[in-house]
């Protein structure tokens, strides 16, 4: 069964420091796409970065990079460089077979001045 | 702007009452879902549709229905409401699924459905 875990339900930082976000999946799909979303106060969901199945290289965008250990099923998320307004939830997610979507639960992050 | 536009952005109605949820994907993408979030929580998957068909059903309850149309877009109908049916429902659109799965979810702005 296909299914996203993100054990850390709260997490504080610093400002300016450096931040991961657990997630591990699990599929039995050859081919997949992992990828994170952050859900400020506003309500938005906001796409932040994509890690293929196929890629040997870590992705990276900007402060957000994904740590991908395929053998360890992990997709983990780290920001560096905290800003406050980083602020907000942030969603693990995996695209499986027939384009499904598959959603963690979620870790609520909060920066700290 | 993510391209997909969901209406009514805000919705206060009454127990028992029935809402419909419109949804325009964007340009391009074949595939809609629709997903609900209560207060503090996470997504929960509700339907998605491919070209007009649904392709697969998370917890939707019986109570709710949706379809997407040939112009692609998507109406989600929530009938007989409830007061835990008070939720953020969000749209979301993706391009059809190529081999290696890449295509991220583009999702609406979410309509923020309240039941008094």
């Amino acid at each position: 069964a296909q299914k996203i875990t993100q054990t850390q339900p709260g997490m504080f930082v610093q400002e300016k420091e450096a931040v991961t976000l657990d997630c591990t999946y699990d599929t039995s799909d050859q081919s997949y796409g992992l990828f994170w979303y952050k859900q400020p106060s506003s309500g938005e969901m906001i796409f932040l970065i994509y890690q293929g199945s196929y890629d040997e290289q870590n992705a990276t965008e900007g402060r957000y990079s994904l740590n991908f250990q395929k053998a360890r099923k992990s997709a983990n998320l780290v920001i560096s460089a905290s800003q406050l307004g980083d602020s907000a939830m942030y969603f693990c997610a995996m695209k499986g077979d027939f384009n499904k979507f598959y959603f963690g639960s979620g870790t609520k992050l909060n920066v700290k001045p | 702007d993510s391209g997909v536009t969901q209406t009514p952005k805000h919705l206060i109605t009454a127990t028992g009452q029935r809402v419909t949820l419109r949804c325009s994907p964007r340009s391009g993408d074949l595939s809609v879902y629709w997903y609900q979030q209560s207060l503090d929580q996470g997504l929960q998957f509700l339907i998605q549709y491919y070209n007009g068909e649904e392709r697969a059903k998370g917890n939707i309850l019986e109570r709710f229905s949706a379809q997407q149309f040939p112009d692609l877009h998507s109406e989600l109908n929530l009938s007989s409401l409830e007061l835990g049916d008070s939720a953020l429902y969000f749209c979301a659109s993706s391009v059809a699924g190529d081999r290696r799965n890449t295509g991220e979810l583009f999702f609406g702005e979410g309509s923020r459905l309240t039941v008094l």
